[in-house]
């Protein structure tokens, strides 16, 4: 009972590195969603998904890529790492975007760039 | 300004306390509403949504003003294991978004 499951959950990059964070679903959601939470400033939308083949901006898109090229994957990418995008990413999913329908987080990537 | 306003605490109460966590929004086209809770190095995961009409499960009752644009939640009997962190989200078109969450600190 996987849930939604985020890879890596640790990592170290120098900066001007790039690296992709991986979110698989497997309740057949359709919204997926990329976060990133910092002290003192919350949970922050990054990128987000309505459904296999969609993206869209959200609060703070710059800096980061995204692809669903499968609906039970949502794939983060940061081109080329900056130190003020250390943080900690969250992916969520839900069968709705919100509503009255529960979404599901991963367990986090925490993301350290030097 | 946020868009979703909380105090961040924290809040310190004993054991058998009653507190409560108040939220405000600023944009009228937010659809609905939601309180999560986070616990230490943890993901968010939904405590409960809140009802136009106010809802209540156990311990905790959510309230919501759309006029104010304003949410609440309400913990009855705190115990230990409440500590943690509260988020209140509203869903906007198809976006979910958070607040900053409070902190609660129950001590013995």
């Amino acid at each position: 009972n996987a849930g939604v499951t985020q890879t890596p959950k640790f990592r170290v990059l120098k900066t001007g590195q790039s690296m992709t964070l991986l979110c698989a679903q497997d309740m057949n959601h359709e919204y997926m969603y990329w976060y990133r939470q910092d002290p003192g400033m919350g949970l922050r939308l990054i990128h987000y998904s309505v459904g296999e083949g969609t993206t869209a901006k959200g609060e703070v898109p710059d800096g980061y890529n995204v692809s669903r090229l499968k609906k039970q994957n949502f794939l983060l990418g940061l081109e080329s790492a900056a130190p003020s995008q250390t943080s900690v990413y969250f992916c969520a999913s839900s069968q709705q975007p919100g509503g009255f329908t529960e979404a599901f987080f991963g367990q986090g990537t925490r993301l350290t760039v030097v | 300004r946020k868009e979703v306003e909380q105090d961040p605490g924290p809040f310190n109460v004993p054991e058998g306390a009653t507190v409560a966590f108040n939220c405000t929004y600023s944009n009228s086209a937010s659809q609905s509403f939601f309180w999560y809770r986070q616990d230490c190095r943890k993901e968010p995961k939904l405590l409960m949504s809140v009802y136009s009409s106010g809802n209540e499960d156990g311990r905790f009752t959510a309230q919501l003003n759309r006029a104010s644009q304003y949410i609440s939640l309400l913990i009855r009997d705190s115990k230990l294991s409440d500590s943690a962190t509260y988020l209140c989200v509203v869903k906007r078109d198809d976006k979910l978004i958070f607040g900053t969450g409070t902190r609660l600190q129950v001590f013995p």
